[in-house]
């Protein structure tokens, strides 16, 4: 029975360069949320997906991040042309489509930026 | 706008003493509320939840948490805490009106003397 599956757990990227984190909910969940937590700082709220769609970007930068959830395989976010600021903690979240459920995490990706 | 608010960044106590950590939150909606725990490295953990009924809920490890609408407030306790308890925690509000997406406090930060 496993949980909401992050890889990788961590990830070196120089400036400049793409990152890409991947997320696989739990099993039967459709609902994935990603989340952003900076040193020192709780979780904001980045992007909410369901099967290829995505239903609220609200928290995403304007530039350089994406986020996919496709109907095969697992959900992807993306950081074009990494900065040091972008250097956190991502987590990811998965729910049921019953919303009034609450939303598992997984063990986070640590981007660290040279 | 929402919030959350934990206005403990640190907290001490000595093993086997009580524990109360504190969440206001600002919502217009009929909240749903969440604390979760947070080891270091590690991904965050429901310890309960408040979705409707009882305003005093139950949750794992021994931990509850009280509902109080007339003070905007959720918060945590613990009869007696053990040195395992030491970790971050964070008190979270979310509702089906925003999609489901949580909004996070800043956190709490608890370490345990023996």
């Amino acid at each position: 029975n496993a949980g909401v599956m992050q890889n990788p757990r961590h990830l070196v990227r120089r400036r400049g360069q793409e990152a890409r984190l991947r997320c696989s909910p739990m099993k039967g969940h459709s609902h994935v949320y990603w989340y952003r937590q900076l040193p020192e700082e709780g979780l904001k709220f980045m992007v909410y997906l369901q099967k290829e769609n995505i239903i609220d970007e609200s928290g995403m930068p304007k530039e350089r991040f994406s986020a996919e959830f496709p109907k095969e395989g697992p959900s992807i976010l993306r950081i074009q042309q990494v900065v040091r600021g972008d250097s956190a903690a991502y987590f990811c979240a998965s729910s049921p489509a019953d919303r009034a459920q609450p939303q598992h995490f997984g063990d986070g990706t640590r981007l660290s930026i040279l | 706008a929402q919030s959350v608010t934990q206005p403990d960044i640190h907290i001490t106590v000595s093993e086997g003493a009580s524990l109360e950590l504190r969440c206001n939150y600002s919502y217009g909606a009929t909240p749903y509320l969440f604390w979760y725990v947070q080891s270091p490295g590690q991904g965050l953990q429901l310890l309960l939840k408040y979705f409707s009924g009882d305003t005093l809920v139950q949750g794992i490890k021994g931990f509850e948490a009280e509902f109080k609408r007339s003070q905007s407030s959720f918060n945590l306790r613990k009869p007696s805490v053990h040195w395992s308890d030491a970790a971050e925690y964070f008190c979270a509000v979310g509702a089906l009106e925003q999609g489901g997406k949580l909004i996070f406090g800043q956190g709490t930060e608890l370490s345990v003397k023996p």
